[in-house]
């Protein structure tokens, strides 16, 4: 296993169409993270699993969007009716629940036009 | 809540000199602690942890930090900076009670000038 893995890397979508990415997390890790990033910012939580429950939500993440984990393996998140403050990189996370660190994708970043 | 405060979003350090980054944490649940490393469009790695062991930690590339409760801070220091250390960095803390969620400090653009 190489690590988390996230695809696609680079999105370019118009306003008002919906997207999808996809996280492979590290096999053995039962927990899974979601996390946006903007310029210039840290990133900021939007969603957490366990296994395939998804147990905590931001207030950023807006109706538009929905994350899933349906066989506690690999997570998707979309985004409905895409707007241009959608753009970011959106970055996922696995970890064990017996550890403290976590271990971030490469990102997808998003770019809405 | 928890959150974490990284002041001077831009550092500039001489090629050999020691780099600094300040981190002051607010949690009211023992924290977990982190730094981590992005490069241009690439995912977070990271750097080092403090976990309530030790608070002299020692993280890869020669990256060090101190966990200081008294001060509420876990600073990042390197002795000599490398070109190589040209990237962001971000201060970020957690707990168990928080599921092990980050709050990420705003990050610091590291600048090594030759």
């Amino acid at each position: 296993d190489t690590g988390v893995s996230q695809n696609p890397r680079h999105k370019i979508t118009k306003r008002g169409q919906n997207v999808t990415f996809r996280c492979d997390p590290i096999s053995e890790h039962n927990r899974l993270y979601w996390y946006r990033q903007t310029l210039g910012q840290g990133p900021e939580f939007l969603t957490y699993f366990q296994n395939e429950a998804q147990l905590e939500k931001s207030r950023l993440l807006s109706d538009r969007f929905s994350a899933e984990r349906p066989k506690g393996s690999f997570s998707t998140l979309e985004i409905q009716r895409t707007e241009q403050g959608d753009s970011a990189m959106y970055l996922c996370a696995s970890s064990h629940s017996g550890a403290a660190e976590a271990f971030f994708g490469q990102g997808t970043r998003l770019t809405v036009v | 809540a928890q959150s974490v405060t990284q002041l001077g979003s831009h550092v500039s350090v001489s090629e050999g000199a020691l780099v600094l980054l300040r981190c002051n944490y607010s949690s009211s649940v023992p924290p977990y602690l982190f730094w981590y490393v992005q490069y241009p469009n690439q995912g977070l790695q990271l750097l080092l942890k403090y976990t309530s062991a030790a608070t002299l930690v020692k993280g890869i590339n020669g990256f060090e930090a101190e966990f200081k409760k008294s001060e509420t801070s876990f600073h990042l220091t390197k002795p000599s900076a490398h070109m190589s250390d040209a990237a962001e960095y971000f201060c970020a803390v957690s707990s168990v009670e928080g599921n092990n969620r980050l709050a990420f400090g705003k990050g610091n653009q590291v600048v090594v000038i030759p």
